[in-house]
């Protein structure tokens, strides 16, 4: 069974840092692409990051580019999200997402790590 | 960025009704468009993808449709589990979300 398990969320203060880790399980993770993405009730469902298959290749949203960094351990099946200089509009529930055969959708999601930024 | 614009927002359904979510692309993406179900505090679960294969293990009372810039999501026969928010997805460039259909009971 395919499972992904996000960590590491909590509060920090504006300015602050943060890294995410999303565990998986139950695939060959070194084959997928991966993917976070965060969800807040104000803009809804927001793509962030997605790294390729041995981490040389990533892509950042225009919002978090420079402050945030995706990067992966296939030997430990983890993905990660290190977020530095937050901001209160990083707050959101982040979730780390399989990408479906390089398709850029997502056929599995973790079950979400929610950060808020906040003094 | 490609805009996708859902409607209605919010839906009232009862069980055993059939109901369908429109999907709107600012520019046209062909068939690159995923459905997802979202529960309440729950991460979303991949419905459709291609604007009209159904994923793996998903009821055949779900079924998408469409191309170009407009796309529709159709549930027959609305179950009980079917009570959620649906959101279509664009992968043509980058991704972009639509902000989501709330079904609800009537």
């Amino acid at each position: 069974e395919v499972q992904l398990m996000e960590s590491g969320g909590g509060l920090v203060q504006p300015g602050g840092s943060l890294r995410l880790s999303c565990a998986a399980s139950g695939f060959t993770f070194s084959s997928y692409w991966m993917h976070w993405v965060r969800q807040t009730p104000e803009k809804g469902l927001v793509w962030v990051s997605r790294i390729n298959t041995d981490g040389s290749s990533t892509r950042y949203a225009d919002s978090v580019k420079g402050r945030f960094t995706i990067s992966r351990d296939n030997a430990a099946n983890t993905l990660y999200l290190e977020m530095n200089s937050l901001r209160a509009e990083d707050t959101a529930v982040y979730y780390c997402a399989r990408d479906h055969a390089g398709e850029y959708y997502f056929d599995y999601w973790g079950q979400g790590a929610l950060v808020t930024v906040s003094s | 960025d490609i805009q996708m614009t859902q409607s209605p927002s919010t839906l009232s359904a009862s069980v055993g009704d059939r109901v369908t979510i429109t999907c709107r692309a600012s520019q046209t993406i062909s068939n690159w468009l995923a459905w997802y179900q979202q529960r309440p505090g729950k991460a979303p679960n991949l419905l459709i993808y291609k604007a009209s294969n159904l994923a793996s293990g998903v009821p055949s009372r779900f079924s998408g449709s469409g191309s170009g810039t407009e796309f529709t999501l159709t549930i027959s026969n609305l179950q009980p589990d079917d009570f959620a928010t649906y959101y279509c997805q664009q992968y043509n460039s980058y991704r972009t979300f639509g902000r989501g259909t709330k079904v609800e009971i009537k």
